[in-house]
């Protein structure tokens, strides 16, 4: 199906493990973004995309890991899973820069135990 | 970014338009207005933008004034699927570093259906 897909849509892990989220798009966008929504903060930006094998980093990128390897694909890792790092995860895509509007996907919540 | 000001909550009856307003009297003349609505326990979903011309899409209307300090968005025959969280954001159209990709939700303005 077109669009941007987000897996695991739930995950339950521990504190100190590893954890990877995957995010898939078909537009070929070349812009994909990795959001986190907590209560009383609203959407912050972990990290950002600009195209395959370009990466930065956002307003919050402490103890999460980026690659984007193909267009396509977005993953966002937590190398060593905290309690603060619960939370709802989005990654959008857009194919311009700021012109245009971002597409976001269905979210991951994880909670980390 | 410029500042946007919407009204917490408002209701709407079912096949009827919704007219959501915002505020936004900063707004510099480079920014462009977009909206973006969050249905309960979804992912944010871009709705339109505009930068000085009305415009329209197959969701939604956007009515921006002449002096650029306010806009309106109209859904025009609302549905209860239309019932979320609707977020009005000012932001620039130009890479000016990091903050560029930055989308700031405020509260937004909590709309909800009526049958």
């Amino acid at each position: 199906d077109a669009g941007i897909t987000q897996s695991p849509r739930y995950k339950i892990t521990e504190t100190g493990r590893q954890v990877t989220l995957m995010c898939h798009q078909t537009w070929s966008h070349s812009y994909m973004f990795w959001y986190r929504q907590d209560l009383g903060h609203g959407l912050r930006l972990i990290y950002y995309s600009a195209a395959a094998d370009i990466t930065d980093k956002g307003e919050v990128p402490d103890g999460y890991v980026v690659s984007r390897s193909k267009t396509e694909n977005f993953p966002l890792t937590l190398e060593s899973a905290t309690r603060s790092q619960t939370s709802v995860y989005f990654c959008a895509s857009s194919e311009a820069l700021a012109t245009l509007g971002q597409y976001f996907g269905p979210g991951t919540r994880l909670t980390v135990t | 970014d410029a500042k946007t000001t919407q009204p917490p909550s408002m209701d709407c009856a079912e096949g009827r338009a919704a007219n959501l307003p915002c505020n936004h009297s900063t707004i510099s003349g480079n920014e462009y207005v977009y909206w973006y609505r969050q249905i309960h326990s979804q992912g944010p979903q871009y709705i339109i933008h505009g930068l000085k011309n009305n415009e329209t899409n197959e969701m939604a209307s956007l009515i921006i004034t002449e002096d650029r300090k306010s806009s309106t968005l109209i859904l025009p025959h609302a549905t209860l699927r239309d019932t979320a969280v609707y977020y009005c954001i000012v932001r620039v159209a130009k890479y000016s570093g990091a903050g560029s990709y930055q989308l700031t939700f405020g509260k937004g303005t909590k709309l909800s259906v009526i049958p």
